[in-house]
C-alpha cells in the first residue's frame, strides 16, 4: 500500500466548475497536510496546507481533511484553464523538527473551455 | 515572502562531470532544506535532508558519495553530483523550510549529461 494515495487522472473539468481532487494516506500519526500545484516542467508550488480536521478556505480553494478517514481534499471553484496541473498532496509526521514529506504521485487537472 | 532561488536552472554537461547546484532561502532563515529528484511523469523522489550545520541524512538508494550535500548556512545549500553519468539527468529540486513551516521550492535544475 502506497502510503499517500491519488488517482492519477486526468480529471477533466469544465470551466467554470468546481474541481475535486482527492488523497488517503497511510500513517495515522500524519500531523500536516499539504497541496502542491505544480505545472508541466516546473517545480511544485504551495497551494493550501491544513493541520485541524474541517476546512480551510483560501479564496478559490478549500482544503477538506478528515483524520479519522485519513483523507484530505483540495476543491477549486470557478475552475479556469489556468489551474491545469498537476496537483500532489504531501504529508509530513512532525517530529520536532522540519520534517520530510510523502509525496502522492499528483492527479493531471485539465480545465477545458 | 518564502522565496527560494535555484540555480542553475539548466546544466548541459560532458559525462564524468562534476555539477554544483546552489539553493538559497532568500527572505527567511531555513533551518532544512531537502533535495528531491523528479524523472519525467513521475512524482517527486526526496534524495536528502540537510539540516544547517550538520551532515544530510541520506534517503535509501542515496549514494552519499556521489551526492555531496553541504549546507553551511541558514541560507545556503548546495548539492554536487561527482562524477555525472547519463543516467543522473533528472530535474533536480531544492526545498527549504523553517522549523516547521511549510516547504518552500525552487525553480528547479534540470540537468543533462551528454
Amino acid at each position: 500500500q502506497k502510503e499517500v494515495e491519488q488517482n492519477s487522472g486526468p480529471l477533466s473539468v469544465p470551466e467554470g466548475a468546481i474541481a475535486s481532487l482527492n488523497c488517503t494516506y497511510s500513517d495515522r500519526g500524519s500531523q500536516s497536510f499539504f497541496w502542491y500545484r505544480q505545472y508541466s516542467g516546473k517545480s511544485p508550488e504551495l497551494i493550501m496546507f491544513i493541520y485541524s480536521n474541517g476546512d480551510k478556505e483560501d479564496g478559490r480553494f478549500t482544503a477538506q481533511l478528515n483524520k479519522a478517514s485519513q483523507y484530505v481534499s483540495l476543491l477549486i471553484r470557478d475552475s479556469q484553464p489556468s489551474d491545469s496541473a498537476t496537483y500532489l498532496c504531501a504529508v509530513r509526521v512532525n517530529t520536532g523538527t522540519a520534517s520530510k514529506l510523502t509525496f502522492g504521485t499528483g492527479t493531471r487537472l485539465q480545465v477545458t473551455l | 515572502g518564502a522565496v527560494v532561488s535555484q540555480h542553475p536552472s539548466r546544466v548541459i554537461c560532458k559525462s564524468g562531470t562534476s555539477v554544483k547546484i546552489e539553493c538559497r532561502s532568500l527572505d527567511f532563515q531555513a533551518t532544512t532544506m531537502f533535495w528531491y529528484r523528479q524523472f519525467p511523469k513521475q512524482s517527486l523522489m526526496l534524495m536528502a535532508t540537510s539540516n544547517e550545520g550538520s551532515k544530510a541524512t541520506y534517503e535509501q538508494g542515496v549514494e552519499k558519495d556521489k551526492f555531496l550535500i553541504n549546507h553551511a548556512s541558514l541560507t545556503l545549500s548546495t548539492l554536487t553530483v561527482t562524477s555525472a553519468h547519463p543516467e543522473d539527468s533528472s530535474f533536480y529540486i531544492c526545498s527549504a523550510s523553517q522549523r516547521n513551516q511549510p516547504q518552500h521550492f525552487g525553480d528547479g535544475t534540470r540537468l543533462s549529461i551528454l
